[in-house]
């Protein structure tokens, strides 16, 4: 068991183009949560999975931002048109029905700044 | 609509004195209440959790406070050590659902050696 993983860990990008995040969740982990943080709080909510199926998803998940689960294994989170404001850390955890209420576990995060 | 509100953006302490982090919530649908640790580069990493069914959680030294009159908690740290300072978020969730994860802002705490 190595963790929860994201790819890439840094990002830079001009405002306009397209990213695609990539998050490989603990292998027997079914739930997967996706979470923005920006510099001074803590992490948002933006989106869940239950294997391949999003079942929640935030305000602040505009119609810009993307996911997907397929298989019900590694999520992808696509941001189309970037603007500046989306500059945050990306943040991916996971966890089962085994684990306690509210324990996830984390990924280190992807970077993203626009330019 | 901050939900889950950490006053203190720092706390400085001696090692092997007590810390103490504080955090209030304002929604009463919360049922349990987490401590989140993040180091620089990393991820948060689970740390303690109490149900709103009690007043007390203990592991280690780690122990979380529970007041649900005050709508508030606490995360008591003895004796600190500095391989505890990191960023300390607070967190709620509601069971029921989907289990996501509403987080404070953070206490940034420094154990100084």
């Amino acid at each position: 068991d190595t963790g929860v993983s994201q790819d890439p860990r840094h990002k830079i990008t001009k405002r306009g183009q397209n990213v695609t995040f990539r998050c490989d969740p603990i292998s027997e982990h079914n739930r997967l949560y996706w979470y923005r943080q920006t510099l001074g709080q803590g992490p948002e909510f933006l989106t869940y999975f239950q294997n391949e199926a999003q079942l929640e998803k935030s305000r602040l998940l505009s119609d810009r931002f993307s996911a997907e689960r397929p298989k019900g294994s590694f999520s992808t989170l696509e941001i189309q048109r970037t603007e500046q404001g989306d500059s945050a850390m990306y943040l991916c955890a996971s966890s089962s029905f085994r684990t306690a209420a509210g324990e996830q576990y984390f990924g280190p995060g992807t970077r993203l700044t626009v330019t | 609509d901050q939900q889950v509100k950490q006053n203190s953006p720092s706390l400085s302490v001696q090692e092997g004195r007590i810390s103490i982090l504080n955090c209030d919530y304002t929604n009463s649908m919360f049922d349990y209440f987490l401590w989140y640790k993040k180091y620089p580069a990393e991820g948060p990493t689970f740390l303690i959790s109490i149900s709103s069914i009690k007043d007390k959680n203990e592991d280690g030294r780690f122990t979380v406070f529970l007041n649900k009159s005050a709508k508030h908690l606490s995360l008591h740290i003895v004796p600190s050590q500095p391989g505890d300072s990191a960023v300390y978020f607070c967190a709620a969730i509601s069971s029921g659902g989907y289990q996501k994860v509403t987080f404070g802002t953070g206490t940034k705490l420094q154990v100084i050696p």
